[in-house]
């Protein structure tokens, strides 16, 4: 199985900063690898695709880049909605794995 | 509007079975991979298994294999998993999705709760 390394496990933010969250995969997924941000009680929200492709209606404040082993999820000048918790996912192969999660919380 | 709902959610002794059904609209059911994910309380996110077009291909996570079956109706847009001898650690909101191209999960229901106690 593909094991998926995220960092950091929770970070403090204000708005307007900028964050970058990190994830490691332990094979290359080529670019087989999704951003989700998922609020408190409620399903996760695909943002990501293809490690940079924005879904439609996503803010063009997250930005995501990456290839092979190591990805990237930035989100610039940070809003009110974007405090939540961010899992990446790669979907190279079966069984499909997620990091562990980042919670991005107020300062 | 693309829409999962998910239901048969509930509390379950342990050993026990559950079918948890998934009922989708919206969008052209048939033509999609289907999945199932779960999170455990205060956990990440778990890929459970997932289902191709016209129930050609399953996969499992080992967490669940041999204890699990997933299966769609695709006349009524529906998606199902049955789960056999529940454990403790089976405790989670479980979500359908509609799996996309390469992978992705795209539309998600919003989620039911299955307590396995005793």
């Amino acid at each position: 199985d593909i094991q998926m390394t995220q960092s950091p496990f929770s970070l403090s933010a204000s708005v307007g900063d900028t964050v970058t969250i990190s994830c490691r995969t332990s094979q290359s997924v080529s670019n087989y690898l999704n951003w989700y941000q998922q609020k408190p009680g409620k399903a996760p929200n695909l943002l990501i695709s293809a490690a940079s492709s924005l879904q439609s209606g996503v803010p063009s404040r997250f930005i995501g880049s990456g290839s092979g082993t190591d990805f990237s999820l930035t989100i610039s000048s940070l809003q009110p909605e974007d405090f939540a918790t961010y899992y990446c996912q790669q979907s190279f192969n079966v069984p499909f794995t997620f990091g562990g999660g980042t919670k991005i919380e107020i300062k | 509007q693309e829409l999962l709902v998910e239901s048969g959610g509930g509390l379950v002794k342990p050993g026990g079975s559950l079918r948890l059904s998934c009922a989708a609209s919206g969008f052209s059911f048939s033509e999609y991979y289907m999945a199932w994910l779960r999170q455990a309380p205060g956990k990440g996110l778990e890929w459970l298994s997932d289902i191709s077009s016209a129930s050609t291909y399953t996969n499992f996570a080992h967490s669940i294999l041999g204890r699990s079956t997933i299966s769609r109706d695709d006349a009524e847009k529906s998606l199902y998993l049955q789960m056999n001898s529940l454990r403790v650690e089976d405790t989670a909101v479980y979500y359908c999705a509609r799996e996309g191209v390469a992978g992705r999960f795209d539309v998600w229901g919003p989620g039911v709760l299955v307590t396995v106690s005793s």
